[in-house]
């Protein structure tokens, strides 16, 4: 099973709304990190968090993460049409890798 | 800096076939890693290396071989196709200890198994 989970598989919000995501994960981490993927494209990487952190803000992201509940949160505020996409997390593990969730997707109505 | 580069963009095979997807990158990165991505599914890890001459199995490394001969190439070799390789292939890279660093990811290689 993957060892970060995110929540909901899909998403779909109004322009203007905001959009969370969320992650779950299995086993301690060193960090979480946070990318998204137009479709059809590469992964692009958002922000990353480490496990002596509890937030970190990037332009309009928001990631929170709570290492003693094993989740992370991926806020995106005033969201834009061009956000659609799919968001996923992925955590380091300490065994010189990422694992990669099963992504979020998200569509935003213009 | 062209970034992390991948070709062909799209292959269809035979059951059987071998082929290379290539994969550069110009950002003299030292850990380079390649990834599988199935529909509705992340990304699962297949083999990475942390520097020239030095490569190591993911997590689904069967069918797959590579080589890591200069730092700024990283071949994925398939040996004889199946239809469960029916994928889209991503190579990745980062400055070094990938797994605690952003990834650069190329655009994708789609590969289909007939």
């Amino acid at each position: 099973s993957q060892q970060g989970e995110e929540d909901p598989q899909a998403l779909s919000i109004q322009e203007g709304e905001n959009a969370t995501m969320n992650c779950s994960y299995k086993t301690s981490i060193n960090n979480l990190q946070w990318y998204r993927q137009n479709s059809g494209r590469g992964l692009v990487h958002l922000i990353l968090i480490r496990s002596n952190e509890r937030e970190k803000h990037s332009g309009r992201l928001r990631v929170t993460l709570d290492t003693s509940k094993k989740s992370s949160s991926l806020l995106i505020t005033a969201s834009r049409a061009a956000d659609t996409a799919s968001y996923f997390c992925a955590t380091d593990t300490g065994r010189r890798a990422l694992t990669f969730g099963s992504g979020t997707r998200l569509q935003v109505q213009p | 800096n062209a970034g992390v580069t991948q070709t062909p963009k799209f292959q269809v095979l035979k059951t059987g076939q071998s082929m290379t997807l290539q994969c550069a990158q110009d950002m003299n990165h030292e850990y380079m890693s390649w990834y599988r991505q199935d529909p509705g599914m992340g990304l699962r890890l297949i083999h990475y290396s942390v520097g020239a001459g030095i490569t190591d199995q993911g997590e689904v490394p069967n069918g797959y071989n590579v080589s890591r001969s200069t730092t700024e190439d990283f071949p994925l070799r398939l040996l004889s196709a199946a239809p469960s390789q029916t994928s889209v292939y991503f190579c990745a890279s980062s400055y070094s200890q990938g797994y605690q660093e952003t990834q650069y990811f190329g655009p994708g290689t789609r590969l289909l198994v007939l």
